[in-house]
């Protein structure tokens, strides 16, 4: 049983370019959610995606922008990189249907982002 | 603001017990969770409290005060294994998880 999977693992870029993260969500969840991390940080709320759409959002500019697919894989896109989102993108699935409210997060191994 | 606290870095030997703990001030809370987040990989679930008191699992267990804003991880037995980042986590009044920025576990043999 697969976990969450993430591309690509690592990738540069140079400032004002765009890129997009890619997540597949362990099997039975529904729910993605994304998360930047820096390094020696907790990560921070980027956004959630349920049925295809934005459910809810963290303090990130409109450069930061997502989908969710069908399948319930998802896609992270940042526009006019700057150099400060360099950092590690998690991507953590969960499913709707847990019980007792605990919504236990289950992460990818991430992608490591370095912009130039 | 939400602002969520724990120590940078604690060292302990191998076999002992460590405490790591952690105090929240948040909107709302629904729960407090710890990860472990090894060097380079994914942070993986240990706990979740809802109500006061103790869980406990294994060599490790969580400790939850909502009147006092803090929790604790217990580790006993340390292993070197152990050597980790231990990252509390709360969740608010909209269901946002509201992330420490993390413990640097060091296990000495």
């Amino acid at each position: 049983d697969a976990g969450v999977t993430q591309s690509p693992t690592h990738l540069i870029k140079t400032r004002g370019q765009q890129v997009t993260l890619r997540c597949s969500p362990k099997s039975g969840h529904d729910t993605v959610s994304w998360y930047q991390q820096a390094l020696g940080q907790g990560p921070q709320f980027i956004f959630q995606y349920y049925e295809e759409e934005e459910r809810q959002r963290g303090n990130f500019p409109d450069r930061f922008s997502g989908h969710q697919f069908p399948n319930y894989s998802s896609e992270l896109n940042v526009n006019a990189l700057l150099l400060g989102d360099s950092a590690l993108y998690l991507c953590a699935s969960s499913s709707r249907l847990d019980s007792g409210g605990a919504n236990v997060l289950t992460f990818g191994a991430g992608s490591r982002l370095t912009v130039l | 603001g939400q602002n969520i606290d724990q120590p940078t870095e604690m060292t302990a030997t191998e076999g002992a017990i460590v405490q790591i703990n952690c105090t929240y001030q948040t909107s709302g809370f629904n729960g407090l969770f710890w990860y472990q987040q090894h060097a380079g990989e994914a942070p993986t679930f240990l706990s979740y409290n809802v109500l006061d008191g103790l869980e406990e699992k294994g060599r490790f267990s969580s400790f939850l005060s909502r009147s006092k804003g803090y929790s604790y991880l217990l580790l006993k037995e340390l292993q070197m294994k152990d050597s980790a980042s231990y990252l509390c986590a709360v969740l608010d009044s909209n269901y946002q998880l509201i992330w420490g920025a993390g413990t640097k576990l060091i296990i000495k043999p």
